[in-house]
């Protein structure tokens, strides 16, 4: 079936750092590819998604390209900001199973 | 502009205790999920419904029931509250195919002794 798998965190990085999370995806036919972001006490909010293959979606400074030959969908940010602090999900959607898979969540904690 | 509204936010039961979980949306969207999260496990599928009158189990559904009588309204039920069913339940709704946008209340943690 489908899977998801995330970087284990969590992630504690300094304001301004860089940011990788990586995501890899075993999934049938061609899934869109979905990052969603989970905020303290809030439910999940789509932060940006992919549909096809080398499609890069992007939001707020984040960005993730859809690797069909890596199956990867790796999330990417210049520059953090404290105000990123939150649970980040990587998510799939195949139609043969007509579900949206979800990884395990990382979470990232960003310092002054 | 409420989006996706959970209620309870908090609730404690005791062992083979029941309850309902109440999810309303005002976006008019015709699909909604019942999801729980679990540390180290993500979110996982319990019931899903493609519209009024209709429900559809997940990954997940043993130990659940769900209704969904109005096309603004997802209910969960536990019938007899276990501790495994200890978890943070969360609803979210979608405009069109299951694969579109997902839009989530701010969850239920809910906790069985």
């Amino acid at each position: 079936g489908d899977s998801v798998t995330q970087m284990e965190g969590p992630v504690t990085l300094s304001e301004e750092a860089f940011l990788t999370i990586n995501c890899t995806y075993t999934a049938t036919g061609y899934p869109s590819l979905f990052w969603y972001v989970q905020y303290p006490g809030e439910g999940l909010q789509l932060l940006l998604k992919a549909t096809k293959a080398d499609d890069k979606g992007s939001n707020k400074g984040f960005e993730a390209t859809y690797r069909k030959e890596t199956t990867s969908f790796h999330l990417e940010k210049g520059s953090v900001q404290v105000s990123d602090s939150a649970v980040y999900f990587c998510a799939l959607f195949s139609g043969g199973y007509q579900k949206v898979t979800f990884g395990t969540g990382t979470k990232l904690q960003v310092i002054p | 502009n409420a989006g996706v509204t959970q209620t309870p936010k908090f609730r404690v039961l005791k062992t083979g205790q029941s309850m309902t979980l109440l999810c309303a949306q005002d976006m008019n969207h015709e699909y909604m999920y019942w999801y729980r999260q679990d540390p180290g496990m993500g979110l996982r599928l319990i019931h899903y419904s493609v519209g009024e009158g209709t429900t559809a189990k997940g990954e997940v559904p043993d130990g659940y029931n769900v209704s969904r009588l109005k096309k603004q309204n997802f209910l969960l039920g536990l019938e007899s509250a276990a501790p495994s069913q200890t978890s943070v339940y969360f609803c979210a709704s979608s405009f069109g195919a299951i694969g579109e946008k997902l839009f989530f209340g701010s969850g239920t943690q809910l906790s069985v002794l």
